[in-house]
């Protein structure tokens, strides 16, 4: 059974660098087929992709927040994590992690999902 | 980036009705895309993939159809529990986009 649970600050400061760890269970990171993504949702309501990391260590990044982002992986852990710097109040949003296995079929999409983690940047 | 145009924002029907949910892509997608139902303080739960293939569990009132920049959700005879929000999501290219949502209200 795949599971995931993110875990981090629930108030950060502005420009404060964020980290958010993705605990995961029932499934290894593998080098170029099983990954971890992060997606976050803001109050408004939209969904944004924002990085997502293989096994091997492939990373790939939402082009428009990828000079604040960094995604790593411990495989020996099960642990995905998130930094993201210098936040501002439009980084407040609920962060999701989600499981992503490539080469077809429903796991192909973001199947598995944790149960979210909610994000306020305020001063 | 490829972007998802959802439409309506907002669709108003009755319990029993049928929802006609559009998601629009920018750019041919083939049939990368996939629909996510998302109840209030829920993660988002996948419904379609590769635009027409129901997941395992999923009702067959709902169904997807489409290819390349046009695609659909269609719900069927509504229930109460189908009253939520709807996004749509592409894997064709990077970066992954989801669509803006569609919210069916009764």
């Amino acid at each position: 059974q795949v599971t995931l649970k993110e875990s981090g600050p629930t108030l950060v400061k502005p420009t404060q660098t964020v980290t958010l760890t993705c605990s995961f269970s029932g499934f290894s990171l593998d080098p170029g087929r099983v990954g971890v993504a992060w997606i976050r949702q803001t109050p408004g309501k939209a969904l944004e992709w924002l990085a997502l990391i293989y096994g091997d260590g492939e990373k790939y990044y939402s082009p428009s927040l990828q000079s604040r982002l960094t995604i790593t992986a411990d495989t020996s852990k099960n642990h995905v994590v998130l930094t993201m710097t210098n936040v501002g109040p439009v980084d407040t949003a609920t962060y999701y992690c989600a499981h992503r296995r490539r080469f077809g079929g429903p796991e192909d999409f973001f199947q598995h999902w944790g149960q979210g983690t909610l994000v306020t940047v305020s001063s | 980036d490829t972007l998802l145009t959802q439409s309506p924002a907002t669709l108003s029907l009755s319990p029993g009705e049928t929802a006609t949910l559009s998601c629009r892509a920018s750019q041919r997608i083939g049939s990368d895309l996939a629909w996510y139902q998302q109840n209030r303080g829920q993660a988002p739960r996948l419904l379609i993939y590769d635009a027409s293939n129901r997941v395992t569990g999923v009702p067959a009132r709902f169904s997807g159809s489409g290819s390349e920049t046009d695609f659909t959700l269609t719900i069927s005879s509504l229930e109460p529990d189908d009253f939520t929000t709807y996004y749509c999501q592409q894997r064709y290219s990077w970066p992954l986009t989801f669509g803006g949502g569609t919210t069916v209200e009764i």
